[in-house]
C-alpha cells in the first residue's frame, strides 16, 4: 500500500496563474480531504469528499475547486494563483465511517506564489 | 461551531522526564477527539483517538491520553520522554453529527537530552 500519495512535492507559481493539486489514496477509502498549513498555524479543511460524485466546502473554500470523479483520486485546482495561497497543502483520507475513523495524510506539497 | 486550543507553543522537557500537552475544547454533543503528530517536512500521522468508554486511552509509541468531560480536556501524556519524541503535535475534535474535522494550533515538544 502506498496510502495517500500527493504530486507535486513542491511548487512555485506565478500571481494569476492555475495548478492542480493532485492526491490518490489506494485504500478504498471513501472520505477524502483537502488542508492547508500556514506556517506556525493548525490545519484549516479546505474541501472535503464523501465519496466519488459528492463534495463539500470546508472552511477556506475561497480561490479553490475540487472533484471526485473516482474513489481514488481527488485534485485540487487553483485558479487564480495568490500570494495568500502560499502555504503547504495537505490531502487526507479516511474509511466510509468518517466520524469515528483517523484520517491518513499525504506527505504534502509546499506552494510559493510569487 | 466547534474549536480546539492548545495553549502552549511549545513544550521543553528533558528526556526521561514526564510530558504533557495540553488541549481543550468544544463541541455540541458528545466529541470524538485525536492526537497526531508531524515530523519535520512530513504528513500527520495519527497517534490516537477517544471515542467512548474509558477515559484514558493509549496510543503509539507509549502516548496516552486524558478525557476529562467536565473539563473539556483532552491532555496528551506520556511517562518518560524521549529525544525521538521532538515534533510538532496537534489535537483535533469532530463531533458526532459532522464531517469536519477541527485542529488546535499546534504544540511544539522539545526533548533535550
Amino acid at each position: 500500500n502506498a496510502g495517500v500519495t500527493q504530486t507535486p512535492k513542491f511548487r512555485i507559481l506565478k500571481i494569476g496563474q492555475s495548478m492542480t493539486l493532485q492526491c490518490a489514496q489506494d485504500m478504498n477509502h471513501n472520505y477524502m480531504y483537502w488542508y492547508r498549513q500556514d506556517p506556525g498555524m493548525g490545519l484549516k479543511l479546505i474541501y472535503y469528499s464523501v465519496g466519488a460524485g459528492i463534495t463539500d466546502k470546508g472552511e477556506v473554500p475561497n480561490g479553490y475547486n475540487v472533484s471526485r470523479s473516482t474513489t481514488e483520486d481527488f485534485p485540487l485546482r487553483l485558479e487564480l494563483a495568490a500570494p495568500s495561497q502560499t502555504s503547504v497543502y495537505f490531502c487526507a483520507s479516511s474509511l466510509r465511517t468518517g466520524s469515528t475513523n483517523e484520517q491518513f495524510f499525504g506527505p504534502g506539497t509546499r506552494l510559493t506564489v510569487l | 461551531a466547534q474549536s480546539v486550543a492548545q495553549p502552549e507553543d511549545q513544550v521543553n522537557v528533558a528526556e526521561g522526564n514526564p510530558l504533557t500537552v495540553k488541549c481543550t475544547y468544544s463541541v455540541s454533543g458528545n466529541p470524538y477527539l485525536f492526537w497526531y503528530v508531524q515530523y519535520p517536512n512530513r504528513g500527520l500521522q495519527f497517534l490516537l483517538k477517544y471515542i467512548t468508554g474509558d477515559n484514558l486511552v493509549k496510543g503509539s509509541y507509549g502516548f496516552e491520553a486524558e478525557f476529562n468531560k467536565s473539563q473539556t480536556s483532552f491532555h496528551l501524556k506520556k511517562p518518560s520522554a524521549l529525544v525521538s519524541d521532538s515534533a510538532l503535535y496537534f489535537c483535533a475534535v469532530r463531533d458526532n453529527a459532522g464531517n469536519m474535522l477541527t485542529f488546535g494550533g499546534g504544540t511544539r515538544l522539545m526533548v533535550k537530552p
